[in-house]
């Protein structure tokens, strides 16, 4: 079975920009949660997409938003772009909702905003 | 407010001395607890899953049991293959984010 896949794997992008991430599950899984990784702050959790809706969200700001498609590949949209944007995205898919079962992470997108 | 805290912050073993991680959780519902690990540059590895008190799983070198308040990870006669980061994570029955991570621990096995 295929595991989580996340493109691109890496993005230089500049201040004021926006970008889009996108994630595909393991086939049959139904969730995505996205979540930022930083040296800082650990992994915090973004928001989770259950067959095409937002279930639940973190507590990050406005400019941080996603979407689930019917085939459950999921986009996260980031804009206006900050320097503190800096961090690795990772997408992570289960059968269930987040927090019921095990998640599997796709190996994250490096976002680097100068 | 819902907390997870991982100790110790990081850790250097030699091979073959075995120690324990702790992860201990301050939340207002316990829905799971899950442990991954994390190598560098990659996204974490799902270890375990501990759905009550006095549960335990074992995978290898690898065991994991759960108190009402904590959970902890032991490493039996680790090999440099188990350094890695370390990460507990609470699932929540309550609350608009559902899965709290703790920072991890990081693990170094000297050969």
């Amino acid at each position: 079975k295929a595991g989580v896949t996340q493109t691109p794997r890496y993005l230089i992008k500049t201040r004021g920009q926006q970008v889009t991430l996108s994630c595909s599950p393991i086939s049959g899984h139904r969730s995505v949660s996205w979540y930022q990784q930083t040296p800082g702050q650990g992994l915090q959790f973004l928001f989770e997409y259950f067959s095409e809706t937002q279930r639940n969200k973190g507590n990050f700001p406005g400019r941080f938003s996603g979407r689930q498609f019917s085939n459950s590949r999921s986009e996260m949209n980031v804009s206006t772009l900050e320097l503190g944007d800096s961090a690795l995205y990772l997408c992570a898919s289960s059968s269930g909702l987040a927090g019921e079962g095990e998640q599997y992470f796709g190996p994250g997108t490096r976002l680097t905003v100068t | 407010e819902d907390q997870v805290t991982q100790s110790p912050e990081a850790l250097r073993l030699q091979e073959g001395e075995s120690s324990s991680l702790n992860c201990s959780y301050t939340v207002s519902g316990l829905r799971g607890l899950f442990w991954y690990r994390q190598d560098p540059g990659k996204g974490p590895e799902f270890l375990f899953t501990l759905y009550s008190a006095g549960e335990e799983k074992e995978k290898e070198r690898l065991k994991a049991t759960l108190t009402k308040k904590e959970s902890f990870l032991h490493i039996t006669a680790p090999k440099p293959e188990d350094s890695a980061t370390y990460l507990c994570a609470v699932g929540l029955l309550q609350g608009a984010q559902k899965l709290v991570f703790g920072q991890g621990t990081r693990l170094t096995i000297n050969p």
